[in-house]
């Protein structure tokens, strides 16, 4: 069965600080994992997303995201946090058996404090 | 492109009355996906299509909700009769021709109100 477990409904951070919004999965088949963010009033926007090759993916606005099979995981990371970040931010798990369907998990409200 | 274009972007009608909600793929997407987002459940996938048919409607919530694809570009979600507990905002997104490893690209959403 798939399923996304998103920990910590909300993360509040100061400013520069680090970012860390963590996500696990489960999945019968190998998972392409994705992490959409989505603005106040606004639909989500694919910020990285992992199929294959290299675990450790690159997105926009300097976020980032490292594969861990062994541990079923995929955290989502930003070295200094900014104003412009605090959004909801959603993991979703895909795979070659889900015909195109993403399992989302229930997003993380990421606050930054001046 | 133009992206996914839903409408409206804000609907507010009274219980027992019919509501439709539109969505225009972006263009040479073949596969549609319905989701409705709550405070309470999140992110619910309702329904989506693979080149106009149904894939799985496993997540409509009950008979009053309907969804059709009649072509390539037009998807409608249909609530007849609406209920205070369909008050939600509503996205449509769609997918590439590619495998899985497509990105879905979402709708800027529809707002619902049921009065």
């Amino acid at each position: 069965a798939q399923s996304v477990t998103q920990l910590g409904s909300h993360v509040s951070v100061s400013e520069g600080a680090l970012v860390l919004l963590r996500c696990n999965y489960s999945s019968s088949v190998p998972p392409y994992l994705f992490w959409y963010v989505q603005y106040p009033n606004q639909g989500l926007q694919l910020l990285l997303k992992y199929t294959t090759g290299a675990t450790l993916v690159k997105g926009i606005n300097g976020f980032e995201a490292e594969f861990k099979k062994s541990e079923t995981s995929f955290h989502l990371t930003k070295p200094s946090a900014h104003m412009s970040d605090a959004a909801e931010y959603f993991c979703a798990l895909g795979g070659s058996s889900t015909l195109g369907r993403l399992y989302f998990g229930r997003g993380t409200q990421l606050t930054v404090w001046p | 492109d133009a992206g996914v274009i839903q409408s409206p972007r804000h609907e507010v009608t009274e219980m027992g009355q019919e509501v439709t909600l539109r969505c225009k793929p972006i263009s040479g997407h073949n596969s549609l996906f319905w989701y409705r987002q709550t405070m309470m459940r999140g992110l619910e996938l309702l329904i989506y299509f693979n080149n106009n048919v149904p894939i799985d409607d496993s997540g409509m919530p009950e008979d009053r909700f309907s969804a059709k694809m009649p072509n390539a570009s037009f998807s409608t979600l249909k609530i007849q009769p609406s209920e205070p507990r369909d008050s939600a905002v509503y996205f449509c997104a769609s997918k590439g021709l590619a495998v899985s490893t497509d990105t879905q690209y979402f709708g800027p959403g529809t707002r619902l109100t049921v009065l």
